[in-house]
């Protein structure tokens, strides 16, 4: 079945430096694939996605290709701010039902 | 506004007793989910609904219960077979139309601790 594995946090970063959180997966076809962020204290919200190969998606900076060569979908941002600090997870529709995988979450923080 | 709105946001129980965490949405969505989240963990899926009247286990269900009566609720119980009910919970729903092509869309969250 589908699956998705995601880089282990935490991730501690200085104000304007690069981001980038690691996910792949494995999946039967090329479902749509998710990043979504949890800030302290919250639920999670969608920060993008791509429905289909080669797709970039794109929120607020940050930036994820759907490589289906690498099984990828790696999370990217050019220059972090304080207020990036949050938990991030990678995810994807399990195969055949309405389910959905979620990676083990990133904690991301970012230093001023 | 459109969204779903969990309550009580905190929650504190005696161990032994049942609690319901309420998950309402009004945006006609088909697909629910309950979702259990642990510190430095990843989303665990309890129960989830596709329609009304109509609910499946997701991989934790032990100790937990739910109803689907109307499409806007979907109310989980914590009941006192749940060994360890202390965690933050979250509600989420998806649009209609086939299946995982769309997001989820969570709830803030309710967070229960038994004493």
């Amino acid at each position: 079945g589908n699956s998705v594995t995601q880089m282990e946090g935490p991730v501690t970063l200085s104000e304007e430096a690069f981001l980038t959180i690691n996910c792949t997966y494995t999946a039967t076809g090329y479902p749509s694939l998710f990043w979504y962020v949890q800030y302290p204290g919250e639920g999670l919200q969608l920060l993008l996605k791509a429905t289909k190969a080669d797709d970039k998606g794109s929120n607020k900076g940050f930036e994820a290709t759907y490589r289906k060569e690498t099984t990828s979908f790696h999370l990217e941002k050019g220059s972090v701010q304080v207020s990036d600090s949050a938990v991030y997870f990678c995810a994807l529709p399990a195969s055949g039902t309405y389910k959905y995988i979620f990676g083990t979450g990133t904690r991301l923080k970012v230093l001023a | 506004d459109g969204g779903i709105t969990q309550s009580p946001k905190y929650l504190f129980r005696k161990e032994g007793q049942n609690v319901t965490l309420s998950c309402e949405q009004n945006l006609n969505h088909d697909a629910m989910y309950w979702y259990r989240q642990d510190p430095g963990q990843g989303l665990r899926l309890i129960y989830y609904s596709q329609i009304v009247n109509d609910f499946q286990k997701g991989d934790i269900a032990e100790g937990y219960s739910v109803s689907r009566e109307k499409k806007e609720s979907f109310p989980l119980t914590v009941t006192s077979a749940q060994k360890n009910p202390t965690a933050f919970y979250l509600c989420a729903s998806s649009p209609p139309g086939r299946a995982n092509t769309g997001e989820l869309f969570f709830g803030e969250g309710s967070r229960l601790t038994v004493l």
